[in-house]
């Protein structure tokens, strides 16, 4: 079946220095999204990349969709403390089930 | 206010006592589905419904059952619990399926001694 593998599982940073997670899909995704879980809370959808290619921006995240639709990455700038959490990518093969990478956990430092 | 809601939202049972894990949506669905979190792991999905009366196996689904009667409840059944169920369960829905975005409800811990 679908697997879908993030690197890396844990990342340390010093507040201000930037932070990239990188997500691998075994199979080509029809669309990649990305959440993230704050400590005891639930994913929450951050965004959804369709085409090959594709970069969106939120302030500091930038999100990118491999040309093969089998990629993507995360990568933020300027970490800081509100980032901490850990984040997720979630691909589907165009079918009804959806696969979540085994996520990112990011701890911030002052 | 939209959400989606879970109870229990923390459970200590016994192995072999049947539980129930309600889940409701008030933003009127199409797609729920159900996901366990374990360490290292990530969230993988155990069942998913495109829809009332219609459910299908996520990627663990040994050892639950789900139902889907009304568009609303989304419950998930472990009918004879064992310590490998022992895991943060979360609820989810989305409008329409797997190209939209998914709302979580607030998890439940359950753990099986």
């Amino acid at each position: 079946g679908q697997q879908v593998m993030q690197i890396p599982q844990y990342q340390h940073v010093q507040e201000g220095e930037d932070f990239t997670t990188y997500c691998n899909s075994s199979t080509t995704l029809s669309n990649i999204q990305w959440y993230k879980q704050r400590p005891g809370g639930h994913p929450v959808f951050l965004i959804q990349l369709v085409k090959s290619g594709e970069v969106k921006k939120q302030k500091r995240l930038t999100f990118q969709f491999g040309e093969a639709k089998k990629n993507s990455s995360l990568h933020i700038t300027a970490t800081q403390t509100t980032d901490v959490g850990t984040y997720f990518c979630a691909g589907a093969g165009g079918g009804n089930k959806l696969t979540f990478g085994t996520g990112t956990q990011l701890k911030v430092e002052l | 206010e939209a959400q989606v809601t879970q109870n229990p939202r923390y459970l200590i049972t016994v192995t072999g006592k049947k539980l129930t894990v309600t889940c409701s949506q008030n933003m009127n669905h199409e797609y729920m589905s159900w996901y366990r979190q374990d360490p290292g792991l990530g969230l993988r999905q155990i069942y998913y419904s495109m829809n009332v009366e219609v459910t299908d196996k996520g990627d663990v689904p040994e050892g639950y059952k789900v139902s889907r009667k009304e568009k609303r409840n989304f419950p998930l059944i472990l009918e004879s619990p064992s310590p490998n169920q022992t895991s943060l369960y979360f609820c989810a829905s989305s409008l329409l399926g797997t190209d939209y975005e998914q709302y979580f409800g607030p998890g439940t811990r359950l753990t099986v001694t």
